[in-house]
């Protein structure tokens, strides 16, 4: 089967750095997705990690190790606007087709 | 803004009735995945189409179908509504099949079912 764990909630200032974390258990892993979700809104696509290592992209980042089945994003800088939720997601391949797989979400509140 | 629509925003219905929404693929993809998200939930996956075939299938009662049309625009169809329906529904469109390497979502349609 499928897991996926991520913390339901964090708190962070504006300004400051947060790392949100996300561990995952999957049989067919083929790659690995974060998303921010506005409330009331559309999940938008952040990242994309299929190999080991860290993807930057500018205020935000994603790391993923698939050894440990374990993944996170780093939001630095952090601004009012980025208050949302945040979902992991994981690209599992099912039988012949490929499907995201999601976490709950973390609900990040930024504060000024 | 994705290029990926859904039709309607948001829809009432009582229990037992039948409800079908709408979405229209981003230019140039072939895939919909149709998700169900309950209020302070992830998505999770319903079914998935590829040129106008069911795909790929999650853990979700006949009473949920769909359709892909020869644009690749598709319809979620949900029959004998029941209370714990009530979710928003996204459509995310993809190159390829198995979804590709990004989905895109649609804004998505808030059902609620009374």
């Amino acid at each position: 089967g499928q897991n996926i764990d991520q913390p339901t909630e964090m708190t962070a200032t504006e300004g400051a750095i947060v790392q949100i974390n996300c561990t995952y258990q999957t049989s067919g892993f083929n790659g690995l997705f974060w998303y921010q979700q506005h409330a009331g809104e559309a999940p938008t696509f952040l990242s994309y990690n299929v190999l080991d290592g860290l993807e930057e992209k500018g205020r935000f980042s994603s790391f993923l190790s698939r050894s440990k089945g374990y993944s996170y994003l780093l939001l630095k800088e952090l601004q009012m606007k980025d208050s949302a939720s945040y979902l992991c997601a994981v690209r599992d391949w099912g039988t012949g087709f490929q499907k995201l797989v999601f976490g709950t979400g973390t609900r990040l509140l930024v504060s000024p | 803004e994705t290029g990926v629509t859904q039709s309607p925003t948001h829809l009432i219905k009582t229990r037992g009735q039948q409800v079908t929404l709408r979405c229209s693929s981003q230019s140039g993809h072939n895939t919909v995945s149709w998700y169900q998200q309950a209020l302070g939930q992830g998505p999770q996956f319903i079914f998935q189409y590829y040129r106008e075939e069911e795909n790929g299938r999650g853990n979700f009662p006949p009473r949920f179908s769909g359709l892909q049309f020869p644009n690749y625009s598709s319809e979620l169809n949900v029959n004998a509504l029941e209370l714990d329906d009530s979710a928003l529904y996204l459509c995310a469109s993809s190159r390829g099949q198995g979804g590709g390497y990004e989905q895109y979502f649609g804004p998505g349609t808030r059902l609620t079912v009374t």
